[in-house]
């Protein structure tokens, strides 16, 4: 089947636009992660929905950034107001129910951000 | 905080060769260790996964142990072709949360 799918593959934007990033996550897959990968920080955890419970979102740099998942599926992370400091590859990941530590996380191919 | 370090940073290795890759985390308090694959550009491939109850897991040309315990885990790669170049990364899921926090990666280059 289908992997986890996001759009756009790359954005540039303006300093201080605001931007949406959207994650299309395996079909059944109930938990949705967000995660930034940027030079010189290597892979850290943005935030984390599953089912419907609420979202841990403790991973998320600043108050300019949100996330929303829509009826259990695709999720969108919001930037705004953005900064240099916020180029970075998002990649989203997906997995079955956790709780147990034994499914692994499916990732997708990332979008590319440049703020200019 | 959860820590994860790999080590080495960086490997170039001819074809042909056994290899291993060495990841430590600092807290054992752990679900299971991913090991992952980046090629440049691209997203992540989940390789394999261990967990914390398990010493190892095996997929073809791959081997991957955990000494919970001591805070370790290695990928042994057989056999080494150019296709297996790329960024190898370990990841760690705690008991504590349901996020991944990751090593800084191993980039690895195996020459014709």
């Amino acid at each position: 089947g289908a992997g986890v799918s996001q759009s756009p593959s790359n954005k540039v934007t303006e300093k201080g636009k605001d931007v949406e990033l959207r994650c299309d996550p395996i079909s059944g897959h109930t938990a949705l992660y967000w995660y930034r990968q940027s030079l010189g920080q290597g892979l850290e955890f943005l935030i984390y929905f599953q089912g419907n419970s609420a979202p841990d979102k403790s991973g998320l740099p600043s108050d300019r950034f949100s996330a929303e998942r829509t009826g259990g599926s695709v999720s969108t992370l919001t930037i705004q107001r953005t900064q240099q400091e916020d180029s970075a590859v998002y990649l989203c990941a997906s997995s079955l129910y956790r709780g147990t530590g034994r499914v692994a996380q499916y990732f997708g191919p990332g979008t590319r951000l440049l703020v200019l | 905080k959860q820590e994860v370090t790999q080590i080495p940073a960086a490997l170039s290795v001819p074809e042909g060769e056994n290899l291993v890759l060495n990841c430590s985390f600092t807290d054992s308090a752990i679900y299971n260790l991913q090991w992952f694959r980046q090629d440049p550009g691209k997203g992540l491939t989940s390789l394999l996964l261990i967990q914390s109850s398990q010493r190892e897991q095996t997929s073809g040309r791959l081997n991957a142990s955990l000494d919970k315990s001591s805070g370790r885990s290695t990928l042994y790669i057989a056999a080494s072709q150019p296709g297996d170049s790329a960024t190898y990364l370990c990841a760690v899921e705690e008991t504590s949360g349901s996020r991944l926090t990751f090593g800084e990666g191993t980039q690895l280059t195996v020459n014709p």
